[in-house]
């Protein structure tokens, strides 16, 4: 079974501050994939990773994966109230063919 | 990336009775996903549902209690039977498209009194 460790679990932040969500694995996966959700609705996808040592950037979001593609990191700079939600990690491929296997969520609240 | 309507959005039932949750795509996908998620965690796999094939379930999770049908390719439901209060949760459909990732539908908040 592979899993992924996502941490932190719940993170309260002021408007303004950075902040980094990081999920690791002992397991390799093809890609690794970020959602953010919010209530009432499904996961909706941020970006997915696929090579190793991989950056992606998008606007105040940096998403790196790790060399050996068994971690991945989230990255928020100057958070703002809106980016407030549920991130995941989810990762594809590895053992688990056509399966995502997911973090366990990181609750991110910020504060005005 | 694909569309995917889900509906009932919410439902409150009764113990003891069933469910049936559909989820329609606007493109046709090889493979459906169902999960199930308790409000700010994380999603967990019930089974994954091919054309023309039966599902296959994850590890704790049996037909007889939530059976699947996959009709066509753009169309799948999931049935929550005999319902208790530890059913409740939140029900979510997903497609794996290629070169995207994964779309998911909104999610389907299910109360058992």
């Amino acid at each position: 079974t592979q899993l992924l460790e996502q941490s932190p679990q719940f993170l309260s932040i002021q408007e303004g501050e950075n902040l980094t969500v990081y999920c690791n694995s002992s397991s390799v996966f093809s890609s690794l994939q970020w959602y953010r959700q919010e209530p009432g609705e499904g996961p909706v996808l941020l970006v997915t990773v696929v090579t190793g040592g991989e950056v992606k950037k998008l606007k105040r979001l940096t998403f790196q994966f790790g060399d050996a593609r068994k971690d991945s990191s989230l990255h928020i700079t100057a958070a703002q109230p809106g980016d407030t939600g549920l991130y995941l990690c989810a990762g594809a491929g590895g053992t688990s063919y056509g399966k995502l296997t997911f973090g366990q969520g990181t609750i991110l609240t910020v504060h005005p | 990336s694909a569309v995917i309507s889900q509906k009932p959005s919410r439902d409150i039932c009764q113990r003891g009775t069933s469910l049936t949750i559909q989820c329609q795509v606007d493109s046709q996908v090889t493979m459906m996903f169902w999960y199930r998620q308790q409000p700010g965690q994380s999603l967990t796999l019930i089974a994954t549902a091919n054309q023309g094939s039966e599902a296959t379930y994850e590890s704790g999770f049996v037909i007889d209690k939530f059976p699947i049908s996959r009709p066509n390719l753009t169309f799948s439901t999931l049935t929550v039977s005999n319902m208790s209060p530890e059913d409740s949760s939140i029900y979510l459909c997903s497609v794996e498209e290629t070169n995207y990732g994964y779309t998911f539908g909104s999610g389907t908040r299910l109360t058992v009194v």
